[in-house]
């Protein structure tokens, strides 16, 4: 079973629309969790940490449940600029990130 | 504000030929994580380094080594380049591990 696992989409959606990305992980000793967003051909940049408590940026929204090793990320008003592949992004404990395959959003004018 | 700097940007060797790519991270960043990513993949982990040491090791294959300077700059070093080495490599750097890290814009290695 691969560490981290996200459904690879891809998920269309017409503009303003709200959309939801879940990620699951399986080392529960995993302390710090992220997304990244990546461009076709571009290197993935941060887009929000993960906290216990749930936090938000504006139109994002990321939550995670340490019980059920479970992270998600909600977009609301989704923008043609949103359009990317979303990395869920776990430590490994005591060893460096690990990546999701990513799930691929296309927002549709 | 400053950001991982890589180089070459885009690479085209033959097989069984050597490549050098290399990795200025963020200043004041003191660990280097390099990463593999194919056509159509997520990225992979390769190794990391942690105060000029091997901190971490992934996937790298035995043909490729890689080091990092008194400076803080990293270098990765592959051998017997074969068509499957192929991919974008990034390089990232972050302060501490476990803290969030931050990529390059990556270096092209195309394999012919």
């Amino acid at each position: 079973r691969k560490e981290v696992e996200q459904d690879p989409g891809p998920f269309n959606v017409p503009e303003g629309a709200t959309v939801a990305f879940n990620c699951t992980y399986s080392n529960s000793a995993s302390q710090s969790f992220f997304w990244y967003r990546q461009d076709c051909r571009k290197e993935p940049k941060l887009l929000m940490s993960v906290y216990s408590s749930g936090n938000e940026d504006g139109r994002f929204t990321a939550q995670l449940n340490r019980a059920s090793q479970y992270i998600s990320l909600l977009i609301r008003d989704s923008k043609l600029s949103d359009s990317a592949t979303y990395l869920c992004v776990v430590d490994g404990g005591n060893t460096p990130l690990v990546f999701g395959k990513g799930t691929r959003l296309s927002v549709i004018a | 504000a400053a950001g991982v700097i890589q180089s070459p940007r885009h690479l085209i060797k033959e097989k069984r030929e050597t490549a050098t790519l290399k990795c200025y991270p963020i200043p004041r960043h003191d660990t280097v994580y390099w990463y593999q990513q194919g056509p159509g993949q997520d990225p992979q982990f390769l190794i990391s380094f942690y105060e000029k040491m091997q901190s971490d090791k992934g996937s790298i294959p035995d043909r490729f080594s890689a080091q990092q300077f008194s400076d803080y700059h990293s270098e990765l070093n592959m051998s017997s380049l074969e068509l499957g080495d192929s991919a974008l490599y990034f390089c990232a750097s972050s302060h501490g591990s476990g803290n969030t890290i931050y990529f390059g814009e990556g270096s092209w290695l195309t394999v012919v």
